[in-house]
């Protein structure tokens, strides 16, 4: 089994949808999770940090759930800019273990 | 800002050569990193260091070699290319040792033939 899971998808929604993504993670030991926004040929960039308590930055809302261990990412009201690859990633001591990321494709 | 900076940003090389991919930060960033992504593959750790004059293995490390005699560079070495090193490059940093938000360089595409 992969340390980190996430359907590559693409995902193909329309502007103003509403998609969730899931990552799955095996190590219950993992401290932190992130989701990493990659675009085209460009390097990944921190998206947001994922908390216990859960967490939300504009459009987008992260959760953790260590009893299931997974992580979701939702975005509200799409924009066509959303289109990128997300990538999860999960923290143990100083290693990143890095998702193969989901595809998201926002059209008009 | 200029972050993190690599060079080149592509590289063709013949099966046996030896180069070194760049990688130089300005943020007075303690880790450092070296990942290789390929497709339907998560970005793999090649090597890291957490201070100048510390390097470590990741979990691709043969192939390569890394050192880190300053806080801003450090450098990857490809000593013998292979074919099987086609792959985009990413050197990454951080300022915390947790590794909780890393700055990735804008990548080298290296082909090896």
């Amino acid at each position: 089994r992969k340390e980190v899971e996430q359907d590559p998808g693409p995902f193909n929604v329309p502007e103003g949808a509403t998609v969730a993504f899931n990552c799955t993670y095996s190590n219950s030991a993992s401290q932190s999770f992130f989701w990493y926004r990659q675009d085209c040929r460009k390097e990944p960039k921190l998206l947001m940090s994922v908390y216990s308590s859960g967490n939300e930055d504009g459009r987008f809302t992260a959760q953790l759930n260590r009893a299931s261990q997974y992580i979701s990412l939702l975005i509200r009201d799409s924009k066509l800019s959303d289109s990128a690859t997300y990538l999860c990633v999960v923290r143990n001591a100083s290693k990143l273990t890095f998702g193969t990321g989901t595809r998201l494709q926002v059209t008009l | 800002n200029a972050g993190v900076t690599q060079t080149p940003k592509f590289q063709v090389l013949k099966t046996g050569q030896s180069m070194t991919l760049q990688c130089a930060q300005d943020m007075n960033h303690e880790y450092m990193s070296w990942y290789r992504q390929d497709p339907g593959m998560g970005l793999r750790l090649i090597h890291y260091s957490v201070g100048a004059g510390i390097t470590d293995q990741g979990e691709v490390p043969n192939g390569y070699n890394v050192s880190r005699s300053t806080t801003e560079d450090f450098p990857l070495r490809l000593l013998s290319a292979a074919p099987s090193q086609t792959s985009v490059y990413f050197c990454a940093s951080s300022d915390s040792a947790g590794v909780d938000k890393l700055f990735f360089g804008s990548g080298t595409q290296l082909s090896v033939l």
